[in-house]
């Protein structure tokens, strides 16, 4: 599993709080990926990170920030939580194959 | 951007059959086409992947097709178990420097001892 893991792994949290994510790999990986999970959404990529302190927007990264400040932490930000952000949160690191591994996800809860 | 679309989105098998899942894609530029594995509550796992310059690789049961001019890929698993059971998901991508990763919706594999 490429050594990456994810805090917390479960959340429950209000409408409007902010919520932070933490992604954390061990292999040393350049870049990083955000996606959530939602049924029959598949998943689909929030932010991701081409190396410390570069970032950038995926398909859904409206209401979420991301920040990169060592090659093995990538933080996701949620800096109002809303109902439409319940989700599974999957962080991934790539290899220099281009092979993607993926974390054991968050299931976040907006109440 | 790149647009992948994947079918069927539920299978049915009984043990001991074959299965396909087969997924188009968009972007002629795409060269790199992972397949993942995701069990109930889990993470998806990466179980194989071809590049643009091979047209089949085989990895014990599994092995996957990949057609670049009609933009097609495909997963074929033989002698299904029931542990097989899980979602597959196909993606995407064109694998160079900081390119991203486009995945299909998902196709549910229910396979029935």
């Amino acid at each position: 599993d490429a050594g990456i893991t994810q805090s917390p792994r479960h959340k429950v949290t209000e409408t409007g709080t902010p919520v932070t994510l933490r992604c954390h790999q061990t292999e040393n990986h350049r870049y990083m990926y955000w996606y959530r999970q939602d049924p029959g959404h598949g998943l689909r990529l929030i932010h991701y990170s081409y190396g410390v302190k570069d970032t950038d927007k995926g398909e859904v990264s409206d209401g979420y920030s991301v920040s990169r400040s060592k090659t093995e932490d990538f933080l996701l930000t949620l800096e109002s939580a809303t109902s439409s952000q319940t989700s599974v949160y999957f962080c991934a690191s790539q290899s220099s194959l281009g092979e993607q591994y993926f974390g054991p996800g968050t299931r976040l809860t907006v109440t | 951007g790149e647009n992948v679309e994947q079918h069927p989105s539920t299978l049915s098998v009984q043990e001991g059959d074959s299965a396909v899942i087969k997924c188009t894609y968009s972007d002629s530029a795409s060269n790199y086409f992972p397949w993942y594995k995701q069990e109930l509550g889990k993470r998806p796992q990466l179980i194989i992947d071809i590049r643009s310059n091979v047209g089949e690789k085989k990895d014990q049961r599994i092995a996957v097709t990949l057609n670049k001019t009609a933009k097609h890929f495909s997963l074929h698993i033989t002698e299904t178990q029931p542990e097989d059971s899980a979602v597959y998901f196909c993606a995407a991508s064109m694998n160079s420097g900081y390119s991203t990763l486009t995945f299909g919706k998902g196709t549910m594999l229910l396979v029935s001892p």
